[in-house]
């Protein structure tokens, strides 16, 4: 199995910070890369795919980047609603597996 | 929008046969692939496996053999037996659709269930 890894695992950030979220695969995935927001009590909710690319109505003050094995999530000025636990995904082979999380609360 | 709704029993004993149902609605299950993730509580995300409208699967191994995910598109439905479950197979459990609405899998979820807690004891 692809083994994913995440920085960190948690983190205080102010309304308007600007916020990065690392994920690293055991292997490289090329860009078979997703994330997630999950807020408590609430399914996750598809950010972005393929890396880069922001799935449906998600803001443009999220952004994702890199490729092989090592990913960034940022958000660009957090927002009160961005308060959550974010999970990188590798999709590039089965079994699909998930990073342990990043949770981001108030500072 | 499509609307994915788990249903199930919120309690299984020790080594009996967990069983959940997604129904669809507003749409159809054609043409997509159908999955089952799980979530312990307090804990991350853990994908079970998935099936295609036609019927093909995929689970992953650390289930070792326990999971059966079957459709029925008859009904818009798939639904997941987890057999011999223990205290470990306590968890809300999702049903999801991947994103690719072609004959490919994607591999990532653009639509969930609300999710259903199951918890085994006895």
């Amino acid at each position: 199995d692809i083994q994913m890894t995440q920085s960190p695992s948690s983190l205080s950030a102010s309304l308007g910070d600007r916020v990065t979220i690392t994920c690293r695969a055991s292997q490289s995935i090329d860009n078979y890369l997703n994330w997630y927001q999950q807020k408590p009590g609430k399914a996750p909710n598809l950010l972005i795919y393929a890396a880069s690319v922001l799935q449906g109505a998600v803001p443009s003050r999220f952004s994702g980047s890199g490729s092989g094995a090592d990913f960034t999530l940022t958000i660009s000025s957090l927002q009160p609603e961005d308060f959550a636990t974010y999970y990188c995904q590798q999709s590039y082979d089965s079994p699909f597996t998930f990073g342990p999380g990043t949770k981001v609360d108030i500072k | 929008q499509v609307l994915l709704q788990p249903s199930g029993p919120g309690l299984v004993k020790p080594s009996e046969t967990l069983s959940l149902t997604c129904t669809v609605s507003g749409g159809s299950l054609s043409n997509y692939y159908w999955s089952w993730i799980r979530q312990p509580p307090g804990k991350g995300l853990e994908w079970i496996g998935y099936i295609y409208f036609r019927g093909h699967t995929d689970y992953s191994p650390s289930l070792k053999g326990r999971a059966t995910i079957s459709v029925d598109t008859s009904k818009n439905q798939f639904s997941l037996n987890l057999n011999s479950v223990t205290a470990a197979d306590t968890a809300v459990y999702y049903c999801a659709r991947d994103r690719s609405g072609n004959y490919y899998v994607s591999g990532s979820f653009d639509n969930w269930g609300e999710g259903i807690l199951v918890t085994v004891s006895s």
